[in-house]
């Protein structure tokens, strides 16, 4: 199975700040990555697939870079909203495993 | 509206059996790859399993594997997964996810909508 190990697990970060979280993958998974955003007692939405293309409605502060084993996701100027748990997910191979998470809180 | 709404969980003793459903609207579910996605209580994502649109291919993880079935009725747009010998570690919120495909020079899939969520909980 592909691991993917994200960093770090916990952010705490404040409004209008640049930040950045890593997804890595225990083997290459070419572009077959997607990022995730969660709000408490919420399900998953969204946010990017095929490593670096932003899914529709997603605002632009949101980029995803990365191809084979190191992925990154940016949010490049934080909004309140912003403030939830992100997860990565290959979808390379069976079974098609997540990120433990990044919570992002707010400082 | 296109939508993804989940039934069927409840509280269930170790053991025990459940079937859990999903109800798809405003899209051709017949078209689509689905997913089920489970969260423990305070914990991350796990992917359970995958069926194709037309059924002919199944995947399962390998901590339900022979004990979960998933399975679906386009005629009904609906998806189910069949639980049973239910362990406390399978308590979670169970979602499904559509699989949808976005292609350009080459395909890629993502989950893209995801139903609300239904709550399993195994315990004596």
């Amino acid at each position: 199975d592909i691991q993917l190990t994200q960093s770090p697990s916990f952010l705490s970060a404040s409004v209008g700040d640049r930040v950045t979280i890593t997804c890595r993958a225990s083997q290459g998974i070419s572009s077959y990555l997607v990022w995730y955003q969660q709000k408490p007692g919420k399900a998953p939405k969204l946010l990017i697939y095929a490593a670096s293309t932003l899914q529709s409605g997603v605002p632009s502060r949101f980029s995803g870079s990365g191809s084979g084993t190191e992925f990154t996701l940016t949010i490049s100027s934080l909004q309140p909203e912003d403030f939830a748990t992100y997860y990565c997910q290959q979808l390379n191979s069976y079974p098609q495993t997540f990120g433990q998470g990044t919570k992002l809180e707010i400082k | 509206e296109v939508q993804l709404v989940e039934s069927g969980g409840g509280l269930v003793q170790p053991g025990g059996s459940l079937r859990l459903s999903c109800a798809a609207s405003g899209f051709t579910f017949s078209s689509y790859s689905m997913d089920w996605v489970r969260q423990a209580p305070g914990k991350g994502l796990e992917w359970v399993s995958y069926i194709s649109s037309s059924s002919s291919t199944i995947y399962y993880a390998d901590s339900v594997k022979g004990r979960f079935t998933i399975s679906r009725d386009n005629a009904k747009n609906s998806l189910y997964l069949q639980m049973t010998s239910l362990r406390d570690e399978d308590t979670a919120v169970y979602y499904c996810a559509r699989d949808e495909t976005y292609c350009g020079d080459d395909c890629y899939p993502a989950f893209d909508i995801w139903g609300q969520g239904t709550m399993v909980t195994v315990s004596s």
